[in-house]
């Protein structure tokens, strides 16, 4: 199977400015989860959407936002782009489901460079 | 913010030595999860263990959960040069797949 594939893999934004990241899952998943990683504040969960239906969204302010599709693949966008949203954005995929224990599997990222 | 610490912040040993990493977190949980993260690029998963196991093994990794203390620790054996890593512990509540991360051991394996 194909890993979890994120697009692009480099951005380079201005303040004020947006951005939409990509996501597409490991086939047969329907879960995909957001996270920024950051030196100072290491890996901080965003969001999960399940099914299309965002189940878990994590401290982040309004400017973070996204979606996911009837066929998996998630989209992320931040609008009026901060220096400090200067970070490395991963997606997973998982089987999903509840009540249960699953793995992730992580896409390469996407680096966001805000300037 | 963060679920825990992981210690220590940075270990190198040299190939062949064992290295152990501790990762403590704060709130119950359903399971926590090793992950392998090369130079700023993707997670790779290691292992899961669920909160009634109390120990793991894959391979040349062995994981340990204390839920009590609740904390946990990854111990690589007979490492190689190819286990130079960050190694992060996170911690699932099982009704989401919401991770919270731990800050990471960052691994140097000396050849």
């Amino acid at each position: 199977k194909a890993g979890v594939t994120q697009t692009p893999r480099y951005l380079i934004k201005t303040r004020g400015q947006q951005v939409t990241l990509s996501c597409s899952p490991i086939s047969g998943h329907r879960s995909v989860s957001w996270y920024q990683q950051t030196p100072g504040q290491g890996l901080q969960f965003l969001f999960e959407y399940f099914s299309e239906t965002q189940r878990n969204k994590g401290n982040f302010p309004g400017r973070f936002s996204g979606r996911q599709f009837s066929n998996s693949r998630s989209e992320m966008n931040v609008s009026t782009l901060e220096l400090g949203d200067s970070a490395l954005y991963l997606c997973a995929s998982s089987l999903g489901g509840t009540g249960g224990s699953y793995e992730q599997y992580f896409g390469p990222g996407t680096r966001l460079t805000v300037t | 913010s963060q679920q825990g610490e992981e210690d220590p912040q940075a270990l190198s040993i040299q190939e062949g030595e064992n290295a152990t990493m501790n990762c403590s977190y704060k709130t119950s949980i359903n399971n926590l999860q090793w992950y392998r993260q090369n130079s700023g690029r993707g997670l790779v998963h290691l292992i899961l263990i669920r909160s009634n196991e109390r120990e793991k093994h894959s391979g040349r990794l062995r994981v340990t959960l204390d839920t009590s203390k609740k904390s946990s620790s990854l111990l690589i054996t007979a490492s190689r040069a190819a286990d130079t890593a960050s190694y992060f512990c996170a911690t699932g509540d099982g009704a989401t797949n919401k991770l919270i991360f731990g800050t990471g051991t960052l691994l140097a394996v000396q050849p």
